[in-house]
């Protein structure tokens, strides 16, 4: 079946350490996004990326980095930069960015800093 | 820079009407309807584009006014399934390509 995998599904760090989270997807899709959520604000934008070996940087992006290496995947590593890594963290892929053009989300990683 | 949502949450009893509204500072290509359950994912309901087309599913209608840049979700004869957190979104064009943006939720409670 087609969509899109973010693994672990639990992550705990301790404070100072890089953790990296994976997402991986089998539709085919050009576009990819990497969202934050907090309780009462929503899905943030962190980066996006259109294209393979591409990836612009989105509302919430200080902390943070992605690489677009291969069409099918889209890792986002947290950086001890970020001062405030724990939440919930969604990855999603579109085959496109206009039109028609919905959005699949993975099942999302909850990232705790310890 | 986020869509802005009315009212943050809402309880409703089963059967009755409920309106989620978005509103965005910036011109969004189309507007989006998603609803996430609880530590899932958030799953697609509907799109529209400028000019009055939608593309969606399930009982749920939804307006988008271009130029105020704001967009109304209808639910009708509400139903427990339809419990969740919606979002509005859209795709935003900027120097580096369309970026898609949710808005802040709202939290939806159905009730026997």
């Amino acid at each position: 079946d087609g969509g899109i995998t973010q693994s672990p599904k639990y992550l705990f760090r301790k404070e100072g350490q890089n953790v990296t989270l994976s997402c991986e997807q089998n539709l085919n899709h050009d576009a990819m996004y990497w969202y934050r959520q907090d309780p009462g604000q929503g899905l943030r934008l962190i980066y996006y990326s259109q294209i393979v070996n591409d990836f612009q940087k989105g509302d919430i992006a200080e902390g943070y980095s992605v690489s677009r290496e291969k069409k099918e995947s889209f890792p986002l590593t947290v950086t001890s930069a970020q001062k405030n890594p724990t939440a919930f963290y969604l990855c999603a892929s579109s085959i496109g960015t206009g039109g028609y053009t919905e959005a699949f989300f993975g099942q999302g990683t909850r990232l705790t800093v310890v | 820079q986020q869509p802005v949502q009315s009212p943050q949450a809402v309880i409703l009893r089963e059967g009755e009407d409920a309106v989620i509204n978005c509103s965005s500072s910036k011109a969004l290509y189309s507007v989006h309807w998603y609803r996430q359950k609880h530590g899932e994912a958030p799953v697609f309901l509907m799109i529209l584009l400028k000019g009055g087309e939608q593309k969606g599913h399930e009982k749920i209608s939804a307006s988008f006014n271009e130029k105020k840049q704001q967009s109304s979700l209808y639910l009708t004869a509400s139903q427990l399934s339809y419990s969740g957190t919606y979002f509005c979104g859209g795709f935003i064009l900027t120097g580096g390509g369309n970026k898609l943006t949710f808005g802040t939720g709202t939290q939806l409670k159905v009730e026997l």
